[in-house]
């Protein structure tokens, strides 16, 4: 079946710095990749999307990768932020259905 | 608009007992999924409808599971008999037509069975 994985489980970064949290997918069919964030105790939130046919896409403060050739993903966030600490999710969509990688956890260092 | 509500928050059950979560998707999103999320297996697609219709159940785990809709504005995941292996936090989440991928999730109920 399809999988998504991510490169590095936790990442601690210095407030101010700029994050980027990796992505691997398997799925050649998905049709589109997204980005969630996760607080604790709260259900994910979406951060941004990108179709397939794309290459990058920026949101506020976010920048999403897309690398069909590798198939890599990857989410930057600019002067990353105390509030930006939370477990982010790749997800890849096939048909409506969704698969999610296992997380990273992004530690922000005031 | 309230977001995605869900309820219990929690809930104990003691192994054998019937248990119904509930979820109340936000008012015109035509796609409501049901997850469950654990360390060991991450976060999974149980089931979705669209439409108020199952297109997908798939990933329910075994028959103890099922999920209805019977209404847009309501869905409930029942777990008969409840084991403890199905203690877990299980999301729903609703999206819109045009943009399934865009999916808002409720606040989730930790489920526990003892």
């Amino acid at each position: 079946g399809e999988s998504v994985g991510l490169h590095l489980p936790t990442l601690s970064v210095q407030e101010g710095d700029n994050s980027i949290i990796n992505c691997a997918y398997s799925n050649s069919a998905s049709d589109y990749f997204i980005w969630y964030k996760q607080e604790s105790g709260k259900g994910p939130q979406f951060i941004i999307d990108i179709r397939s046919n794309m290459d990058k896409r920026q949101g506020q403060r976010v920048t999403v990768l897309l690398n069909k050739t590798v198939k890599h993903l990857s989410l930057q966030i600019a002067a990353t932020q105390p509030g930006d600490s939370a477990v982010y999710f790749c997800a890849e969509k096939d048909f409506n259905k969704f698969y999610f990688g296992s997380g990273t956890k992004l530690n922000v260092k005031p | 608009d309230a977001g995605v509500i869900q309820s219990p928050r929690h809930e104990v059950t003691e192994m054998g007992q019937e248990v119904t979560l509930r979820c109340k998707p936000i008012s015109g999103h035509d796609y409501l999924f049901w997850y469950r999320q654990t360390m060991m297996r991450g976060l999974e697609l149980l089931i979705y409808f669209n439409n108020n219709v199952p297109i997908d159940d798939s990933g329910m785990p075994e028959d103890r599971f099922s999920a209805k809709m019977p209404n847009a504005s309501f869905s409930t995941l029942k777990i008969q008999p409840s084991e403890p292996r199905d203690s877990a936090v299980y999301f729903c989440a609703s999206s819109p037509r045009d943009r399934s991928y865009e999916q808002y999730f409720g606040p989730g109920t930790r489920l526990t069975v003892t």
